[in-house]
């Protein structure tokens, strides 16, 4: 059964900083992977979604790379902002099936 | 585009009594929709999926005959809470697949934040 695991489980950083999110998956089977931000009490923001066959995407400050025979992804947020702070989840999608989620990464990022 | 909506975004309701919940894609056609549960601090939980036109197919745990799917169109999943119990106070959200786009992407709605007490 695949599982999503998402390092550090919480992160605090001054404004300003890069900082990478991490996230691991234990089928590399996929189909895709998608990143999303949860402001508290909100529903999700699509970030980025990485089709299986590519190996990065970028919106703006936003990167996340796919190397999935390793099972892994990681998000890069350049130049963090105290509006970056949220709660960073990763997603992953097996052909047919819904998306499962890690647990996500709650950002913090002071002024 | 690609736009979902759930209805309503916040409910309180009494033990003992039932809940729907309204999922809509609002410009594209889903012929699948998904339900998520997340609990405070936790991450979403997969319920259950619905293909239109079809039961539901609920994961390892989800009580059929509690949460009651219903997907009559291409555009409209409905979750009830059957007889809801406190520990049923959770946050919900609907998700829509546009088979159509070729890239199996899901859009997720707000959620409903449903309080029981």
């Amino acid at each position: 059964k695949q599982e999503v695991t998402q390092i550090p489980a919480a992160l605090s950083v001054p404004e300003g900083e890069n900082l990478v999110l991490n996230c691991s998956f234990t089928d590399s089977a996929i189909y895709n992977l998608q990143w999303f931000r949860q402001d508290p009490g909100k529903g999700l923001t699509s970030l980025l979604l990485i089709q299986s066959s590519q190996r990065e995407q970028t919106s703006g400050r936003l990167n996340a790379s796919l190397d999935k025979s390793s099972g892994r992804s990681t998000l890069y947020i350049a130049a963090s902002q105290p509006g970056d702070s949220a709660t960073y989840l990763c997603a992953v999608k097996e052909a047919g099936t819904a998306l499962i989620f890690g647990k996500g990464t709650t950002l913090s990022v002071s002024s | 585009g690609a736009v979902v909506s759930q209805h309503p975004s916040r409910v309180i309701c009494k033990s003992g009594t039932s809940v729907k919940i309204e999922c809509r894609s609002l410009d594209f056609q889903a012929t699948t929709m998904f339900w998520y549960r997340q609990f405070p601090k936790q991450s979403l939980m997969l319920m259950a999926t619905s293909n239109e036109g079809s039961k539901a197919t609920y994961e390892q745990g989800v009580e059929k005959d509690k949460f009651l799917i219903n997907h009559a169109s291409l555009t409209l999943s409905t979750l009830t809470v059957t007889s809801a119990h406190p520990e049923d106070s959770s946050f919900y959200i609907c998700s829509a697949r546009d088979g159509a786009s070729g890239r199996y992407e899901q859009y997720f709605g707000p959620g409903t934040r449903l309080t029981v007490t």
